[in-house]
This record gives structure tokens, sequence and C-alpha cells, in this order.
């Protein structure tokens, strides 16, 4: 099994609403990322977890907030968006995200993403 | 991070050979070279990596010059599935975090 899953598929939320997106994988990857996609733009990181520690956070508003409860569960907290945050949010998973990992152990898997659009 | 320059854009014809250039020309000596594919309304996919010798999987084959400083990316045979923005990742890899260039939109003709 190979697939990372995301829910929902499409969100739409207004400015003052608090909503999360979710992403799940069972390969037994370690590292599990979330990144943003505009379109016609390529996917910006925006974060990376390492065995369920936040070890990459690329300056990213406090209006999103990611959670790792366990090794196979990723979430994205969204509170007080702006119009502008409207994107498609992809979740990845590789089997590590350890400094020096090279090869094979940084391949990442994607999810199908959340549409996201914020009125 | 090793910046890529990638076309914009190719074209080809189905049942055709596609070599989808990449240059990375700031690739440090350790660093892999990726190639992801995005495919219409889908995350990107894995395809291929390598680090100095030329690399073959049921993808595609990744052609990688003798100085590190650009690859290709070679389709055998082109399919209407294999239409997507094709990423070509140099460098960037470390802590897992990978820094995706613009891409290059790739149609595949019937």
């Amino acid at each position: 099994d190979t697939e990372v899953t995301q829910t929902p598929k499409h969100l739409v939320m207004g400015m003052t609403n608090k909503k999360s997106l979710k992403c799940e994988q069972h390969m037994g990857h370690r590292a599990m990322y979330w990144y943003k996609q505009k379109a016609k733009k390529p996917p910006e990181l925006m974060f990376v977890y390492s065995y369920e520690k936040l070890s990459i956070n690329e300056s990213v508003p406090s209006r999103f907030s990611p959670e790792c409860p366990n090794s196979s569960l990723l979430n994205l907290h969204l509170h007080a968006l702006q119009p502008e945050d409207s994107a498609l949010y992809l979740c990845a998973s590789s089997p590590t995200g350890l400094a020096g990992a090279t090869g094979v152990k940084n391949i990442q898997y994607f999810g199908a993403g959340t549409r996201l659009s914020v009125l | 991070d090793a910046k890529t320059t990638q076309p914009n854009s190719m074209e080809s014809n189905e049942e055709e050979p596609v070599h989808l250039p990449c240059n990375h020309s700031t690739i440090s000596g350790t660093d892999y070279i990726h190639w992801y594919r995005q495919l219409p309304s889908q995350g990107p996919e894995y395809v291929i990596h390598g680090l100095t010798s030329n690399v073959n999987n049921r993808m595609a084959s990744l052609a990688i010059a003798e100085d590190r400083k650009s690859s290709t990316l070679i389709l055998h045979r082109a399919t209407l599935r294999d239409a997507a923005v094709y990423y070509c990742i140099g460098g960037g890899t470390s802590y897992g975090k990978l820094t995706f260039g613009q891409g290059t939109i790739l149609t595949v003709h019937p």
C-alpha cells in the first residue's frame, strides 16, 4: 500500500472559521510533510515532521498550525485564514526525513490534496 | 538548494520517445537528482532518482551528465497518460526537503 490519504478533498471556509485538514499513511514512514500549491505553480514546502517532531517550518504564518499525533497521522489546523490562502494543500510522507538521508529514503509519496477556498 | 532550469513546455506524439532536459549546475557532489511528475488534479508522483550513473526503472530512464550539471529524463514511448508537469529536483533533499522548480509541462498528442 503506497497510499497517502487526505481528507477532505474540498473545503470552503470563511475567514473566521476554524477547520482542519487530515492526512494518513500506513506505509510505516517516519517523515510527513505539508505543501501548499497555488494554481499553475510548483508545490511549496510548509512543514516537515520527522519521527513525530517538527523539524522544518518554512516561516509559515501562525494561522496554519500543524500537528502530528502519531507516526501515521498528520493534521493541519486552520484558523483566521485569508482569501490568498486558497490553494491546493498537499500531504506527503517518506521513509525518513533525517539529515543525511539520501536516495530511496527521501522518496516522497503524495496524497491527492485538499483544495481549499477561503471566502 | 541547487537551482534547476527546465524548459517551460514540451510536446510529443504518442508512442514516440521523449527527452526532458534539466540543468542543475550548482548541485553538490553528494546530492541526488530526483524527478517527480504531477498529473492533472493529482499530487506529485515519484518517477526516478540517481546520483552519478544512468538509472532505469519501469517508468523511465535517467541519463546523468558526467559532470552532473545536467540530466535528462527519458520516456521511451510516451502515452497520453504521461501528459503531466515534470519536475527535476537537483539537491535540496537534505532533511527530506524537496524544492520544486517550475517544471516542464509535457503535452502528448494522439
